[in-house]
């Protein structure tokens, strides 16, 4: 498998624009999470999927923030309409449901509003 | 809001020093696992150490979890300079429909040659 992967790889945005960052998890993976790292907040969980179901999504920011997980193997991350201290890094990782698994993470998409 | 905090933030030694780093959570866990970053890159997993483990070892790796005191700490021995790079803690948190993973603020450890 070629771990996890997500697209674009950076994106630089207007103000206003929308934003759609990609992930295609770990084939067989059950558990998918999307993260924002920043050097002031760290790596914050945005919001985790189980069987493409959304679980947790108390870290989303706002509402301008929405996630989806259409089938197994693709995952949207949406910012409508973007700011920029949306800026960041977002990282999306994959793991199986049983208990106590490590978590695959994809290279990151380096996110720039101006 | 992050569920672990990690102790000190940065950390500078020698190679061939050894480098200690503590991770402290706030509620009950599944298991306590800690994640390699290079600059630029994505997690690596490192080790895993589950709720009923007190301690384990892989490679150059040691890691102590202490449940009663709700703080884990990863010890690498023999550091190499490629050893530089943030390591996090995460904690496994068994929530009513699934298991979420939330990280702490890492520790920066640079090894000098």
């Amino acid at each position: 498998d070629a771990g996890v992967i997500q697209s674009p790889r950076h994106e630089v945005t207007e103000m206003g624009q929308e934003v759609t960052l990609r992930c295609k998890p770990i084939s067989g993976h059950d558990y998918l999470f999307w993260y924002r790292q920043t050097m002031m907040r760290g790596l914050e969980l945005l919001i985790y999927f189980n069987n493409n179901v959304p679980i947790d999504d108390s870290g989303m920011p706002e509402d301008r923030f929405s996630a989806k997980m259409p089938n197994a193997s693709f995952s949207t991350l949406k910012i409508q309409p973007s700011e920029p201290r949306d800026s960041a890094v977002y990282f999306c990782a994959s793991s199986y449901t049983s208990w106590g698994t490590e978590a695959f993470f994809g290279q990151g998409t380096r996110l720039t509003v101006v | 809001s992050q569920q672990g905090e990690e102790d000190p933030q940065a950390l500078s030694i020698q190679e061939g020093e050894n480098a200690t780093m503590n991770c402290s959570y706030k509620t009950s866990i599944n298991n306590l696992q800690w994640y390699r970053q290079n600059s630029g890159r994505g997690l690596v997993h490192l080790i895993l150490i589950r709720s009923n483990e007190r301690e384990k070892h892989s490679g150059r790796l040691r890691v102590t979890l202490d449940t009663s005191k709700k703080s884990s700490s990863l010890l690498i021995t023999a550091s190499r300079a490629a050893d530089t790079a943030s390591y996090f803690c995460a904690t496994d948190v068994q929530e009513a429909a699934g298991n979420k993973l939330t990280f702490g603020g890492g520790t920066r450890v640079l090894v000098k040659p």
